[in-house]
């Protein structure tokens, strides 16, 4: 099966810092991987859509100044929030695209409890 | 862009039945997901529909309909672990974009 590793699963940060989430695909290539966000019951809104050596495809409203994106690797990405504030805290979840997948081929990480204090 | 719409909250006892609808209007359609999300937890993969009509796997079944832009989720013999939010996927292009979820709630 597919395996989607993220860490860390909770990081508690100080306003102003800025906090790398990592998301690996462990038994398959992912030449594209997705990070979302999610609110305390609200649905999961994508932020961005990384792409193996290339720059990340921004979704409308989200800063990419803000949330940094590296994919450099066919299985690794890397979602850095920067200067983070209050209003950044949510969970984040990366999913990861199997080359030749449909159906089950996108797989979720076990999630980013992220607090900003 | 795309609206997934999809009831907020639906309750059921247990060993009943569920079915949890969803519509979408979309640009562009490669398929349909269902997934399960516990609280604090990613969602897991429960069904995908690309062509219209029944996909059944055990006690969860999806159903398709592209030219009414409508799937539904059927839980069957529902046990006290399904309750869970269940999330409607459409994936348009190769994104997916997903509904607000249902809150399933089952009752002894």
């Amino acid at each position: 099966g597919a395996v989607v590793s993220q860490h860390p699963s909770r990081v508690i940060c100080k306003s102003g810092t800025s906090v790398k989430i990592e998301c690996r695909s462990l038994d398959f290539q992912a030449t594209t991987m997705f990070w979302y966000r999610q609110f305390p019951k609200q649905s999961l809104m994508l932020m961005a859509t990384s792409n193996e050596g290339s720059k990340a495809t921004y979704e409308q409203g989200v800063e990419k100044d803000k949330f940094l994106i590296n994919h450099a690797s066919l299985t690794l990405s890397t979602l850095t929030v920067t200067s983070a504030h209050p209003e950044d805290s949510s969970f984040y979840i990366c999913s990861a695209k199997k080359h030749t997948g449909q159906g089950d081929g996108y797989t979720f990480g076990s999630g980013t409890r992220l607090t900003v204090v | 862009g795309q609206n997934i719409d999809q009831p907020t909250e639906m309750t059921a006892t247990e060993g009943a039945i569920v079915q949890i609808n969803c519509t979408y209007q979309t640009s562009g359609f490669n398929g349909l997901f269902w997934y399960q999300q516990h609280a604090g937890e990613a969602p897991t993969f429960l069904s995908y529909n690309v062509l219209d009509g029944l996909e059944e796997k055990g006690r969860f079944s999806s159903f398709l309909s592209r030219s009414k832009g409508y799937s539904y989720l059927l839980l069957k013999e529902l046990q006290m672990k399904d309750s869970a939010s269940y999330l409607c996927a459409v994936l348009e292009d190769y994104k997916l974009s997903f509904g607000a979820g249902t809150t399933v709630t089952v009752r002894a």
